[in-house]
């Protein structure tokens, strides 16, 4: 069955330290996208990826990088966590239509 | 400027009732549109896609797209409580190939009383 599988499904940071949010998917896509969701403001794209080895800035990519070490991971990583980084996480995957992990849910302290 | 706007920001339907979601894009690169639903605690999940003119029905669900005005719509007949969610319009300019760009609305959140 198709899945997208996030981890950590809760994470509390500390302000300047790094998290690492991580994305798997079994479905074989060469897209794979991270959004953030802030009420007021819907789904934000951070990053995107083609496939192995690529990533592409979205349309609020500042204060994250991503990794794509293979087909089926994707990573969003936050150097230096800020308090306006906490949030909910999403990772998908999809050529078209996208399929959705269940989310990570980020506090930075 | 967000690129794909929704209205209304909430809404509250009777059980059995019509519910009506709107958007509009502001890019005529975006040729492709998807309808997104989202229950609390969980990810959003594709509920239909239309990409073009006229109205696509999926059971209960009725999407309407006009290119001309980049305006789509989604109806939903005899609404039930399970369709209480929060609703994402979404667009794209290309379909299937790498680099596609999903951008989402705000969203709608539906509220259907029994």
């Amino acid at each position: 069955e198709a899945a997208v599988t996030q981890s950590p499904r809760n994470k509390v940071a500390v302000t300047g330290g790094k998290v690492t949010l991580s994305c798997n998917q079994t479905n074989n896509h060469n897209n794979m996208y991270w959004y953030r969701q802030d009420t007021g403001h819907g789904l934000r794209l951070i990053h995107y990826s083609y496939g192995a080895g690529s990533t592409e800035k979205g349309d609020i990519p500042d204060g994250y990088k991503a990794s794509r070490p293979s087909q089926e991971n994707f990573s969003l990583i936050l150097e230096l966590a800020t308090p306006s980084q906490t949030s909910v996480y999403f990772c998908a995957s999809g050529d078209a239509t996208l399929l959705f992990g269940e989310g990570t849910r980020l506090s930075v302290l | 400027q967000q690129k794909v706007q929704q209205s209304p920001e909430s809404l509250s339907v009777p059980e059995g009732g019509m519910a009506s979601l709107n958007c509009t894009s502001s890019d005529r690169n975006f040729q492709y549109f998807w309808w997104y639903r989202q229950h609390s605690g969980e990810g959003p999940k594709a509920l239909m896609s239309i990409f073009s003119d006229g109205d696509k029905k999926e059971g209960r669900f009725t999407a309407h797209l006009n290119k001309a005005s980049l305006h789509v719509s989604l109806h939903i007949r005899d609404s039930q409580p399970s369709d209480s969610a929060l609703y994402f319009c979404a667009a794209s300019e290309l379909y299937g190939s790498s680099g596609n760009k999903l951008i989402f609305g705000i969203g709608t959140l539906l509220s259907v009383k029994p």
